[in-house]
């Protein structure tokens, strides 16, 4: 089955600090793969994508994600969070065997930044 | 990039009655998908919408209790049929696009079935 997971539901970080949301991932064939981002009573914001090419990929706001295949890791990262940056964080990878087609997600990482 | 708008926003219904969903699509996308989540948590999938045939439905999830129209490449509908308090949630319409095949999602729509 191909899938995605997030192992962390909840993600503490002072802000300033270095911002780590984590993403495992198990897909036959080359992974498709995605972060979104969701603030409270919104819909969700396309962050990055890895296809193909650099393992390390950048994104909006700051952000980027490190395809890992020996690790079978796709974790997004940000240097130095914002407060701002407070939401709940989804990767998401491909359903079914059109690599890209259906994407189904993990579930979800709510990142606090403190001040 | 593609701006999904939906309609509604959100809804408080009666237990037993059915409410339509509207999604439309700035520009011209491949494919249209919607989602349920519950708040706070993942979203789960529940269909392809297909321009002009039938939707495609994920395991779970029938066409008489979700129907799904596409009349169009921007437009589509869901229908949550005979709706229970268990079909509270918030539903999704996502698109991809022709050229960047990235993945777009419209602001929710918050069922609340009383």
């Amino acid at each position: 089955a191909q899938s995605v997971a997030q192992p962390e539901d909840q993600v503490n970080v002072a802000e300033g600090n270095p911002l780590t949301v984590k993403c495992t991932y198990s897909v036959s064939g080359n992974p498709y793969l995605f972060w979104y981002v969701q603030y409270p009573n919104r819909g969700l914001q396309f962050l990055l994508k890895y296809i193909t090419g650099d393992n390390l990929v950048k994104g909006s706001y700051g952000f980027e994600a490190e395809f890992n295949k020996s690790q079978t890791s796709f974790h997004l990262k940000k240097p130095s969070a914002l407060v701002s940056d407070s939401a709940l964080y989804f990767c998401a990878g491909p359903s079914g065997e059109a690599a890209g087609n259906k994407l189904t997600f993990g579930g979800g990482t709510r990142v606090l930044v403190k001040p | 990039s593609a701006v999904i708008s939906q309609k509604p926003s959100r809804d408080i219904c009666q237990r037993g009655t059915s409410l339509t969903i509207q999604c439309q699509v700035d520009s011209q996308v491949t494919m249209m998908f919607w989602y349920r989540q519950q708040p706070g948590q993942s979203l789960t999938l529940i269909a392809t919408a297909n321009q002009g045939s039938e939707a495609t439905y994920e395991s779970g999830f029938v066409i008489d209790k979700f129907p799904i129209s596409r009349p169009n490449l921007t437009f589509s509908t869901l229908t949550v049929s005979n709706m229970s308090p268990e079909d509270s949630s918030i539903y999704l319409c996502s698109a991809r696009t022709f050229n960047t095949g990235e993945l777009f999602f419209g602001e929710g729509s918050r069922l609340t079935v009383l």
